[in-house]
């Protein structure tokens, strides 16, 4: 079964450092999206990509933050200034639209195992 | 987006069937129920989505009533292996549309 993969699991870094989480969405999927989670919080959005651009995006998408999709298979998300508060676990997802019988278009995300971002 | 409210916990001894109910009041046409699964540190799992009446796959089955006001999320025998959050989520599935989770309900299986 295709699976969404993210790199590295595990990502410890200085306050104010740069990082970059990667993630390889299932192939046939045109829609990512990155979440995260707080420790003990719920799963938050942060921003959707389809088309090589960016759909939507939350008020926790700042200018701290970037999406890019550098070549046909990566998905990356950029945190230029890493903050204490940043420590979380990023997952990324991605999906493709589909058509169900008998209702509307469906859209199932799949995510992936996360990222655990930790901030010192 | 409707609001969902569900059990924040609940436990249960294996082998038994467990039913998650979600209340979803103010769903709109549109709108799909959507169940996922997260074990700690990992990403949430896909389980099951309807629209209405029932559906069922190999995880589990899903219970919406004729108003859709809510649903509710049948686990068959569950094991140890099915501790986990388990989230309702309802909204429009067009496009990529981001996915609001809640707190969840906390299942716990006892041995």
């Amino acid at each position: 079964e295709p699976e969404v993969t993210q790199t590295p699991s595990h990502q410890v870094t200085q306050m104010g450092q740069e990082v970059i989480l990667r993630c390889v969405p299932i192939s046939n999927h045109l829609y990512f999206y990155w979440y995260r989670q707080i420790l003990g919080q719920k799963v938050e959005f942060l921003v959707s990509f389809y088309n090589n651009e960016i759909s939507e995006k939350s008020e926790i998408f700042d200018d701290q933050f970037s999406v890019e999709r550098p070549d046909g298979s990566n998905f990356t998300l950029k945190i230029r200034s890493t903050k204490l508060e940043d420590s979380a676990m990023y997952f990324c997802a991605s999906s493709v639209v589909e058509t169900a019988s008998g209702g509307p278009i469906t859209d199932t995300q799949y995510f992936g195992p996360g990222t655990r971002l930790t901030v010192l | 987006l409707a609001k969902t409210t569900q059990p924040i916990s609940m436990d249960s001894y294996e082998g038994q069937e467990v039913n998650i109910t979600c209340s979803h009041n103010n769903i709109a046409t549109n709108d799909y129920i959507t169940w996922y699964q997260q074990f700690p540190s990992q990403g949430p799992r896909f389980i099951i989505q309807g629209y209405k009446t029932k559906v069922t796959n190999e995880v589990a089955s899903l219970f919406i009533p004729a108003d859709r006001k809510s649903s509710t999320l049948s686990l068959p025998r569950v094991s140890l292996s099915d501790t986990a959050v388990y989230y309702c989520l309802v909204g429009s599935p067009r496009g990529n549309t981001p996915l609001v989770f809640g707190k969840g309900t906390r299942l716990s299986v006892i041995a």
